[in-house]
């Protein structure tokens, strides 16, 4: 069964502190993975797509990575404005249209 | 702007009640969906439609019933709420594989 994981549920840091979050997904092909961000109140916002493994994409102080099981969301010298739930989704190979979301990270980053 | 929206967003209704939910896009995009967010985050897919006609539809009790009157609008009429129905409803589009979603509908059953 498709299906994605990910870790840790919820994160603290202090701002400037980098870290990065996982997402670990088991599929029977893949077409691509997702990262969105939601704030609170708010639907989620989306950020990237990476479509093969060693693929790398960068957003300001983001940057995501693909391996053949995983991808990570790299944050670096966060602000507190980055404060929020990233969520994680992974489009099947033999689904056209649907994408499998993970449960998020919870993301809060004090000045 | 150019968005995907959601109205109401926030409704409140008694158990038993029928209720809909409307959903626009002006991104010119073939496809959209219905996702339903519990209390603990998870995004699950309801049903998607791709120029109007349904292509998904996810192992939902029939009581929920989406209607595509064209390819920008997706709307979802729910009969019998029951309290388990309770939680926050997003739209989305999609012009291939990404998909952009609306600011969600919290619906409370009481």
């Amino acid at each position: 069964e498709d299906q994605v994981t990910q870790s840790p549920e919820a994160l603290r840091l202090q701002e400037g502190e980098s870290s990065s979050l996982n997402c670990s997904y088991t599929v029977s092909g893949l077409r691509g993975l997702f990262w969105y961000r939601q704030d609170p109140g708010k639907g989620p916002e989306f950020l990237f797509t990476l479509y093969s493994a060693g693929e790398e994409k960068e957003k300001e102080r983001l940057k995501a990575t693909l391996t053949k099981k995983e991808s990570f969301l790299h944050i670096t010298a966060p602000k507190p404005e980055d404060s929020a739930t990233y969520l994680c989704a992974v489009h099947p190979m033999d689904s056209s249209y649907k994408l499998i979301f993970g449960s998020g990270t919870r993301l809060l980053v004090r000045p | 702007d150019t968005a995907v929206s959601q109205t109401p967003k926030y409704l409140v209704t008694q158990m038993g009640n029928d209720k809909s939910i409307k959903c626009e896009q002006n991104l010119g995009h073939d496809t959209m969906y219905w996702y339903k967010q519990d209390s603990k985050k998870f995004l699950k897919i309801m049903f998607s439609y791709n120029n109007k006609e349904l292509i998904i539809n996810e192992t939902v009790p029939n009581r929920f019933s989406p209607k595509s009157p064209d390819k920008a609008h997706l709307n979802l009429h729910i009969n019998s709420l029951e309290l388990g129905d309770s939680a926050v409803y997003f739209c989305a589009s999609s012009p291939s594989y990404e998909q952009y979603f609306g600011p969600g509908t919290r619906l409370t059953v009481t």
